[in-house]
């Protein structure tokens, strides 16, 4: 079975332009959660969705990040605009009920 | 206080050796938990479950303490591959979510 799929696995841009982050979860899972890991801050939860539905973005930095899942089987986190102390690796996991969650392989981003 | 406090670490330790992490948790309601492994520049990915007492799979053995609010997890000789970050994850099922503790990193040397 396919796991959670992220794109792209890096991203390197310059500071003010537009970034977006794409995750597919897995098949029947109902949760989805965005989370951002720096060597200074460890694993930050952003935000994350039940069925669709955005309940707990208070995790999301500042106005320059949003996140959207406009279905069961996609979901993207933007930055607009970036900033250099965005750069960290993003990770998107999913999972069934709110326990076990499974990871994708991340979003490497820089921010230069 | 956080709500989930891991052993700073870093652990450094011979191969063959025994090694523990401690993790305690502030949420009494709390019924599962789980370990997490998270290798460099890689995702966390599952290690345990623990959903009563305790859990044992071959060298590793995690520990539930509910009335001092811990959890340990136990690896008997170490493997150079057991080197990595353990992560403590405590869900929270009123608030459908997991707070991640900050990891503890672990080095077997040969």
């Amino acid at each position: 079975d396919a796991g959670v799929i992220q794109s792209p696995r890096h991203e390197v841009t310059e500071m003010g332009q537009e970034v977006t982050l794409r995750c597919k979860p897995i098949s029947g899972h109902d949760y989805l959660f965005w989370y951002r890991q720096t060597m200074m801050r460890g694993l930050e939860l952003l935000i994350y969705f039940n069925n669709n539905v955005p309940i707990d973005d208070s995790g999301m930095p500042e106005d320059r990040f949003s996140a959207k899942m406009p279905n069961a089987s996609f979901s993207t986190l933007k930055i607009q605009p970036s900033e250099p102390r965005d750069s960290a690796v993003y990770f998107c996991a999913s999972s069934l009920g709110s326990y076990l969650q499974h990871f994708g392989d991340g979003t490497r981003l820089s921010i230069l | 206080r956080k709500e989930v406090e891991q052993d700073p670490g870093p652990f450094n330790v011979p191969e063959g050796a025994t090694v523990a992490f401690n993790c305690t948790y502030s949420n009494s309601a709390s019924q599962s938990f789980f370990w997490y492994r998270q290798d460099c520049r890689k995702e966390p990915k599952l290690l345990m479950s623990v959903y009563s007492s305790g859990n044992e799979d071959g060298r590793f053995t995690a520990q539930l303490n509910r009335a001092s609010q811990y959890i340990s997890l136990l690896i008997r000789d170490s493997k150079l591959s057991d080197s990595a970050t353990y992560l403590c994850v405590v869900p929270n099922t009123n608030a459908g979510k997991s707070t991640f503790g900050d990891g503890t990193t672990l080095t077997v040397k040969p």
